[in-house]
């Protein structure tokens, strides 16, 4: 049964950095893209970043380019995201998600229970 | 703004069928095969119901169905039941990014 278990939330000040991960298992997670999805309180889901399977093709929503890092480690069976000069806007649940089939970067399939980030003074 | 367009909510009693829209353009809903719908009850992660359009995954009920037409595709929910209510997100694969893109949601609620 695939498996995705995300960790790192937590409060931080307006400015400072953390990073996500993602634990994946159940799968072959060297053969999948994956995403990272977020949803503010009360609000609907925003793509926020994808990779491929090895990490060649990536991606960033505008709200969070040249802020936000993805990566990932095979090895590891982990997927990350390091948030730099977090706001406020970008207090939501954060989502690591897999895509449906090996080598596609579409289709997302199979969601974890989420991270939650809150940025605050 | 969310890049595709759904109406924020649909509303139908038990037994009958409804009918979620999602909106875009060439560049994503109209120009590829790669519609899905996601169901996410409060406080809970959200989960595929329909993906490629019109395909369910394996433990999904029949009542759910997708298409498109142009633009814009649609999600078909039959024989509406109370464990239905829920909000209904659309995604598709985008050239411009070449990953997903969202709609804003619907939330549907079975009177």
């Amino acid at each position: 049964e695939v498996h995705l278990v995300e960790s790192g939330g937590g409060l931080v000040q307006p400015g400072r950095s953390l990073r996500l991960s993602c634990a994946a298992s159940g799968f072959s997670f060297d053969n999948y893209a994956m995403y990272w999805v977020r949803q503010a309180p009360g609000k609907g889901l925003e793509w926020v970043s994808g990779i491929n399977w090895n990490g060649g093709i990536i991606a960033y929503a505008d709200a969070v380019k040249g802020r936000f890092t993805i990566s990932r480690d095979n090895a590891k069976n982990s997927l990350y995201l390091q948030m730099d000069s977090l706001r406020g806007d970008d207090t939501a649940v954060y989502y690591c998600v897999k895509v449906l089939r090996p080598f596609y970067h579409y289709d997302m399939d199979v969601w974890g229970q989420g991270t939650t980030v809150t940025v605050s003074s | 703004q969310s890049a595709l367009t759904q109406p924020p909510s649909v509303s139908g009693s038990p037994g009958q069928s409804v009918t979620i829209s999602c909106t875009g353009t060439r560049s994503d809903v109209g120009g590829y095969d790669r519609v899905s719908w996601h169901q996410q009850t409060p406080g809970t992660a959200p989960k595929l119901m329909i993906y490629e359009v019109n395909n369910r995954p394996s433990g999904v009920p029949d009542r759910f169905s997708g298409s498109r037409s142009g633009n814009t595709a649609s999600l078909t929910i039959s024989g509406l039941q109370a464990e239905d209510e829920a909000d209904y997100y659309c995604s598709s694969y985008t050239s411009r990014t070449t990953f997903e893109v969202f709609g804003g949601g619907t939330k549907l609620t079975v009177l």
